[in-house]
């Protein structure tokens, strides 16, 4: 059973453009959970997700950001016009149908914007 | 919010001793409280986790304790071993999903 997938590994964006993160949660999961973790931080909780609903976003910044997780295919976080403090280390976490206690992170998307 | 605090930051022992992380929350209607351990450029990964209903559990050389009195709880390692090596997470949560992390402990076991 494979882990959870994020791609790509490293993003390295320009000042303005867009940044687009996929995350594809383990096979029978359908919670997403997206997760910015600054250098020597722990993690912060941005934004939960069923299949094609926004469960709790209060961790998003209000612009910016989105975040999606549709019927067939990955999760999806969105930032448009990166700024240099987007730069981080972002993970993705999924948890069971049946139980969400349980969260399991893939190896995360590290940002570096120019 | 949920606040973690995690103590310490940093931790060195020798193989064999045993390490103990402290965190401390603020919202009294917190009942999970898993800890991670995270590998240089991995993601974290969940070694043990506790809810409000017991006091203590235990898994071959790791332990943890909650204290819902003191809003606290810990982590115990022990016989520790040189792959031990890491940044150890705790984290809470009060609503089955939003996870409130802590700062983070680096440990590193001397060989």
């Amino acid at each position: 059973n494979a882990g959870v997938m994020q791609n790509p590994r490293h993003l390295v964006r320009r000042r303005g453009q867009e940044a687009r993160l996929r995350c594809s949660p383990m096979k029978g999961h359908s919670h997403v959970y997206w997760y910015r973790q600054l250098p020597e931080e722990g993690l912060k909780f941005m934004v939960y997700l069923q299949k094609e609903n926004i469960i709790d976003e209060s961790g998003m910044p209000k612009e910016r950001f989105s975040a999606e997780f549709p019927k067939e295919g990955p999760s999806i976080l969105r930032i448009q016009q990166v700024v240099r403090g987007d730069s981080a280390a972002y993970f993705c976490a999924s948890s069971p149908r049946d139980g969400v206690y349980e969260q399991y992170f893939g190896p995360g998307t590290r940002l570096t914007v120019t | 919010g949920e606040n973690v605090e995690q103590h310490p930051s940093t931790l060195s022992v020798q193989e064999g001793d045993s390490a103990v992380i402290k965190c401390t929350y603020s919202d009294s209607a917190s009942n999970y409280f898993p800890w991670y351990k995270q590998e240089l450029g991995k993601g974290p990964q969940l070694i043990i986790d506790i809810r409000s209903n017991v006091g203590e559990k235990k898994d071959q050389r790791i332990a943890v304790t909650l204290n819902k009195t003191a809003k606290h709880f810990s982590l115990h390692i022990t016989e520790t071993q040189p792959e031990d090596s890491a940044v150890y997470f705790c984290a809470a949560s009060a609503n089955d999903y939003k996870l409130s992390f802590g700062a983070g402990t680096t440990v590193t076991v001397r060989a």
